[in-house]
C-alpha cells in the first residue's frame, strides 16, 4: 500500500515570504498522480496544484509551484509571495493509476502541515 | 456551479445510536468518496461509490456502510456509534472512473459526528 509523509506538523512564514512544505511518498508504481490540498478553518478542502508523474516538468500555478523529485519520491510545495490567506493546513496526496486493488480510485493523504503567515 | 453539499453540519449522537450523513456531488459527477478526518489522524479514505455501486473501502469496520442513489447523491451511515467515531467526515465527489485518475476531487464542507 502506499504511504505519504508530511514530515513537518507545523511551519511559519512571513508575509511576503518563500516557504516550501515537503512530502514524500513510498509507492512501487511508476505511473501516479500527486497532490497538494489546502484546508482553511472553514475546514473545506481546496485544489492547490497537482501533478502527473510521467510528467518531468514541475507544476506551476501562480504563486505555488511544486519539486517534484521522482527518484527520490518527493513533491514538495513551494508557496512565494506568502499571503495572509495562505493560512491553512496543506495535505499531500497520492492517487495510483492502476485499475483494481486496495488503492483503486482512492487518495492517500499525509497527516497535514499547519501553515501560518505572520504579517 | 453548485459545490459539494453536506447535511447535516453538525450532529451530535449517542453511544449506540445510528448516523446517517448526506452528500450530494457537483452535477455531473458521477463519483463520490467518503473520508474521516478525526483529531490528529489525517484523512482516512472510508468509501467509494461510482455510478451507484460500491467501487472501494478503507480499513473500517462494517458498521460503515453507505449507498448512492440514481441521481449520484450518497448517504453514508454509521451503526453502533463508538466515541472514536468523533470526527470530521467530508464528502467528496469527482468525474466517474474512465476519467478520473488525473480529475480532482471536490470537497464538501463536511459533517461533524460529535459522538457523547
Amino acid at each position: 500500500a502506499q504511504t505519504v509523509t508530511q514530515s513537518q506538523p507545523e511551519m511559519s512564514v512571513q508575509e511576503a515570504e518563500t516557504v516550501t512544505l515537503s512530502c514524500t511518498y513510498d509507492t512501487s508504481e511508476s505511473d501516479y498522480y500527486l497532490f497538494w490540498y489546502k484546508q482553511p478553518p472553514s475546514r473545506q478542502m481546496i485544489l492547490v496544484i497537482r501533478q502527473e508523474a510521467y510528467k518531468q516538468q514541475n507544476a506551476t500555478e501562480n504563486r505555488f509551484s511544486v519539486n517534484f523529485q521522482k527518484a527520490a519520491k518527493s513533491f514538495s510545495l513551494k508557496i512565494s509571495d506568502s499571503q495572509l490567506g495562505d493560512a491553512a493546513m496543506y495535505f499531500c496526496a497520492y492517487r495510483s493509476s492502476g485499475a483494481g486493488g486496495t488503492s483503486y480510485g482512492k487518495l492517500t493523504f499525509g497527516q497535514g502541515t499547519i501553515l501560518t503567515v505572520h504579517p | 456551479e453548485a459545490g459539494v453539499t453536506q447535511s447535516p453540519t453538525h450532529l451530535i449522537k449517542t453511544r449506540g445510536q445510528q448516523a446517517t450523513l448526506r452528500c450530494s456531488p457537483i452535477s455531473g459527477h458521477t463519483s463520490v468518496y467518503w473520508y474521516q478526518q478525526a483529531l490528529g489522524l489525517g484523512l482516512q479514505f472510508l468509501l467509494w461509490y461510482d455510478e451507484g455501486e460500491e467501487r472501494n473501502r478503507g480499513n473500517f469496520p462494517p458498521r460503515f456502510s453507505g449507498r448512492q442513489f440514481p441521481n449520484y447523491s450518497s448517504e453514508l451511515n454509521v451503526n453502533a456509534l463508538e466515541l472514536e467515531d468523533s470526527a470530521l467526515y467530508l464528502c467528496a465527489s469527482s468525474t466517474g472512473q474512465s476519467l478520473f485518475y488525473n480529475s480532482p476531487l471536490h470537497f464538501g464542507n463536511g459533517t461533524r459526528l460529535t459522538v457523547t
